[in-house]
């Protein structure tokens, strides 16, 4: 069974806070992805990244940074939280591109 | 820019209804779709894909996929829908600009009434 682990489900912060999302993966992929998810928008890349230490910026970056110091590990990194930022965080893995995303369950981030 | 168009944000349809849920992609090249489904408080599961040969797919839960090139389509379909189908569906596109990236539709909720 794929194993895409998220650190925590939920998430409340405070505004202006430093808040580290990880993600965990056992299929030793190459790619790494993180979405949000909002109502009515669907799922909207964050960054991706193909390589360990290499990441490329996705559709909305502002406001976030990565790490993927190890290939099973890629961290999200909101560098100053804000209300805006109150969302549901997922993380992917997709081996090719003819291949199956698997994702993990999910981090509800909440920004008070 | 690549993009994924899903025109209905939610439908209802009767247990035992057939059923369609719309997507339509903007994409250069021949193009890697695939239809996921969120069930309430779940993960997302691969309900099926197309990348080459026949455009009709088939796939888990008796859901099957047509590709239009000419109406640059790949609307989702199911004979027969169940109680449990009731979920988000996102139709999404992988995109092969420096490494590859999967861009998904707004979602479909989908309503089954009894």
């Amino acid at each position: 069974d794929v194993k895409v682990t998220q650190s925590s489900r939920y998430l409340v912060k405070r505004t202006g806070e430093k808040v580290f999302l990880e993600c965990v993966q056992d299929m030793d992929h190459e790619n790494m992805f993180w979405y949000r998810q909002d109502p009515g928008l669907g799922l909207r890349l964050i960054y991706f990244s193909y390589d360990v230490k290499m990441k490329e910026k996705g559709d909305i970056p502002e406001g976030y940074s990565v790490s993927r110091e190890k290939k099973e590990r890629f961290s999200l990194i909101l560098e100053s939280a804000s209300t805006n930022q109150t969302s549901m965080y997922l993380c992917a893995i997709q081996r090719t591109m003819n291949t199956e995303a698997f994702f993990g369950q999910g981090t509800r981030l909440t920004v008070v | 820019a690549q993009s994924v168009t899903q025109p209905d944000i939610h439908i209802t349809v009767s247990e035992g209804a057939s059923l369609e849920l719309r997507c339509n992609y903007s994409y250069g090249a021949t193009p890697y779709l695939f239809w996921y489904v969120q069930s309430p408080g779940q993960g997302l599961q691969l309900l099926l894909k197309y990348f080459s040969g026949d455009t009709l797919v088939q796939g888990i839960k008796g859901f099957e996929a047509e590709f239009k090139r000419s109406q640059s389509s790949f609307n989702l379909r199911k004979p027969s829908v169940h109680w449990s189908d009731a979920a988000e569906y996102f139709c999404a596109v992988v995109s092969n600009t420096g490494g590859f990236k999967t861009i998904f539709g707004a979602g479909t909720r989908l309503f089954v009434k009894a």
